[in-house]
């Protein structure tokens, strides 16, 4: 049974670079037609599909977001991450990594990690 | 983007009853090549993540028990919860796959009455 697990710094300034590492077990990232995804909660509120990536390396983002957001993919460590610059209060959200297919959009998710940006 | 907008915004009904929740999409998400519905149904409880229940607009997906359903096609979707348990207390979601960005409908929130 595959497994994700977020992990980073769960308080950012503002202006600055939220950084989110997924890490993937039971299961090769590299395995499968699989895509690797982050999506984000604010508390209280609904679901926000931030991007995703293919081990390939290609990426979507969401349009809202595209111009502050880098996703990416480390085979060897079995990981992907998140980079959203420059964020603001309306960044801090609950942020969960997914895992997703074609067929079945997103099986399996993280429990999720609580970025909250303060100064 | 695709616009996902679901009805009611919450509802509360007696153990047993039917659930009804509806999601319609502001253009279609049938992939005509394969006369698939790229949409999907999450269950999220409190302090959990979305759990995945239904893809395909009607597919279940394996272990969800069988009063979860789904239904529609084209841009008007349905979950459908037979016989109302403690534990699907939750918020519903429905989402497209269709295209990115991947977007969620606002979420209805079931309870017991």
């Amino acid at each position: 049974q595959v497994q994700l697990q977020e992990s980073g710094p769960g308080l950012v300034k503002p202006s600055q670079t939220l950084s989110l590492t997924c890490t993937v077990s039971g299961g090769s990232i590299s395995s499968g037609s699989y895509y690797w995804s982050w999506i984000r909660q604010p508390a209280g509120k609904g679901l926000e599909w931030i991007g995703r990536i293919y081990t390939s390396g290609s990426t979507n983002y969401n349009p809202s977001l595209k111009s502050r957001v880098t996703i990416s993919v480390d085979t060897s460590k079995n990981q992907f991450s998140l980079m959203l610059t420059s964020v603001t209060a309306a960044d801090t959200a609950v942020y969960h990594c997914a895992r997703g297919t074609v067929m079945a959009s997103m099986d399996f998710w993280g429990r999720g990690t609580t970025v909250t940006v303060s100064s | 983007d695709i616009v996902m907008t679901q009805s009611p915004d919450s509802l509360a009904l007696s153990l047993g009853e039917r659930a009804t929740i509806n999601c319609k999409s502001s253009q279609t998400v049938l992939y005509s090549s394969n006369n698939k519905n790229y949409l999907a149904w999450y269950q999220q409880k409190p302090g959990q993540p979305p759990k995945l229940l239904i893809y395909w607009a009607s597919t279940r997906e394996s272990g969800v028990p069988d009063r979860f359903s789904g239904s529609g096609s084209g841009t008007d979707f349905t979950l459908t919860i037979s016989g109302l348990q403690a534990e699907d207390v939750a918020v519903y979601y429905c989402q497209q796959y269709y295209t990115t960005p991947h977007t969620f409908g606002q979420g209805t929130k079931v309870e017991i009455k």
